[in-house]
């Protein structure tokens, strides 16, 4: 079946700590994996990630892909409390051009 | 530039009534997706297109119908809508790469 999922479902830390979403997946053969940041509205592009080991980073946020083991990572370092959001990750098209969203990660931080 | 923008932003529906959301985008994009987002269910896909003219099947396609007469516009269609299709509707374009930008969404309630 094809399904992304990723965990934790929601996750609470305090200020300045780092934090590690995980997104994985089952379709082996896709052109992109996807972050994006959701606050109240519509989500945010985050990150494209198509090859395999190349991490990419903006500012406190980097994330990485291993297409042998069929997940990525999201981390932000740091956090502050405008980082509170879901985190949702997608896998982008297989030869059907569909885009598959995961449930997301919930993230609060406290201050 | 106004992106994607989505028309309209709230909508009371009653069981059986039928309603049509617009989406339009200035970014001449050819791909464009129609999402539905419900509590804890991350984005769910319900029809795409990959140019004007081509519509295609997503994750939850019944009950809806879609057309992409134009290239900066997509239509979903809601012939008769149930209270199960209460959700915040999405719809989303991207170029090539699968970056998407997302409209800022239509609250739907069915009574």
């Amino acid at each position: 079946e094809d399904k992304v999922v990723q965990s934790p479902l929601s996750l609470v830390v305090h200020e300045g700590d780092t934090v590690t979403l995980n997104c994985s997946y089952e379709v082996t053969n896709f052109r992109s994996l996807l972050w994006y940041k959701q606050e109240k509205k519509a989500p945010t592009f985050l990150f494209m990630l198509t090859s395999s080991g190349i991490e990419k980073k903006s500012g406190r946020l980097s994330s990485i892909l291993d297409k042998k083991e069929l997940f990525s990572i999201l981390n932000i370092t740091a956090t502050q409390t405008g980082d509170s959001a879901v985190y949702l990750c997608a896998r982008g098209g297989n030869r059907d051009d569909k885009i598959i969203f995961g449930k997301g990660t919930r993230l609060h931080i406290l201050p | 530039n106004a992106g994607v923008t989505q028309t309209p932003k709230f909508r009371v529906l009653k069981t059986g009534q039928s309603m049509t959301l617009l989406c339009a985008q200035d970014m001449n994009h050819e791909y464009m997706y129609w999402y539905r987002q419900d509590p804890g269910m991350g984005l769910r896909l319900i029809h795409y297109s990959v140019g004007e003219g081509t519509t295609a099947k997503g994750e939850v396609p019944d009950g809806y119908n879609v057309s992409r007469l134009k290239k900066q516009n997509f239509l979903l269609g809601l012939e008769s809508a149930a209270p199960s299709q209460t959700s915040v509707y999405f719809c989303a374009s991207a170029w090539t790469g699968f970056e998407q930008f997302f409209g800022p969404g239509t609250r739907l309630t069915v009574l």
